[in-house]
């Protein structure tokens, strides 16, 4: 069983596209995460939910819109896609609000935006 | 958020254990010492932390300076399945902030 599984894997896309990636876990985590990766492999916080509720929205342009219809569901809706928006795409989760407790990552889903 | 500093990268034999330093000079005494490491063309995966005592796991163990300025991720018996970027992060507040991490290699 994936504890934190992401669909799609891979998604290649036009610019001005939009696009939804969806993550789900069954760890019964409070708190749930979307990082997102660069070609030059820095890991960057986007948003935290906790319970639903939005915790973190790190200055994301506001083309990125999160949606958790319930704890275990945490979705990345991108609007009018463009080239930057090409990147790995994490979602996480932890226990609690998240402090002093290790987050499980997904595998991953590689946006490409040609 | 405060800072950590890892060497770029480090090299291993395999079945030698390997010491993976971290520097946190600016540490509050809140804050929690985390070790995550990425394979290659996987999502980071949780290693280990701690806040103020040494820690152990199936992984590997956390070594914590006793002015907390400094931890080491200790791998007792390293294997080539332990090739991967390690990082470590302090956690104060309600997320993980990732630096550039230490790149991992053990020779056969």
């Amino acid at each position: 069983d994936t504890a934190v599984s992401q669909t799609p894997k891979y998604l290649v896309t036009q610019m001005g596209n939009d696009k939804s990636i969806k993550c789900e876990q069954n760890l019964g985590h409070d708190t749930m995460y979307w990082y997102k990766q660069d070609s030059k492999k820095f890991l960057k916080i986007m948003f935290s939910y906790n319970n639903k509720e939005l915790i973190i929205n790190e200055t994301v342009p506001n083309r990125f819109s999160p949606k958790s219809p319930d704890k275990a569901h945490l979705n990345l809706h991108i609007n009018s896609l463009e080239l930057g928006d090409s990147a790995v795409y994490f979602c996480a989760s932890s226990q609690g609000q998240g402090i002093g407790y290790g987050y499980t990552f997904g595998s991953g889903t590689r946006l490409t935006v040609v | 958020d405060a800072k950590t500093t890892q060497p770029n990268s480090m090299e291993s034999n395999e079945e030698e254990p390997v010491h993976l330093p971290c520097n946190h000079s600016t540490i509050s005494g809140t804050d929690y010492i985390h070790w995550y490491r990425q394979l290659p063309s996987q999502g980071p995966e949780y290693v280990i932390h701690g806040l103020t005592s040494n820690v152990n796991n199936r992984m590997a163990s956390l070594a914590i300076a006793e002015d907390r300025k400094s931890s080491t991720l200790i791998l007792h018996r390293a294997t080539l399945r332990d090739a991967a970027v390690y990082y470590c992060i302090l956690q104060g507040a309600q997320k993980l902030v990732f630096g550039q991490g230490t790149r991992l290699t053990i020779n056969p």
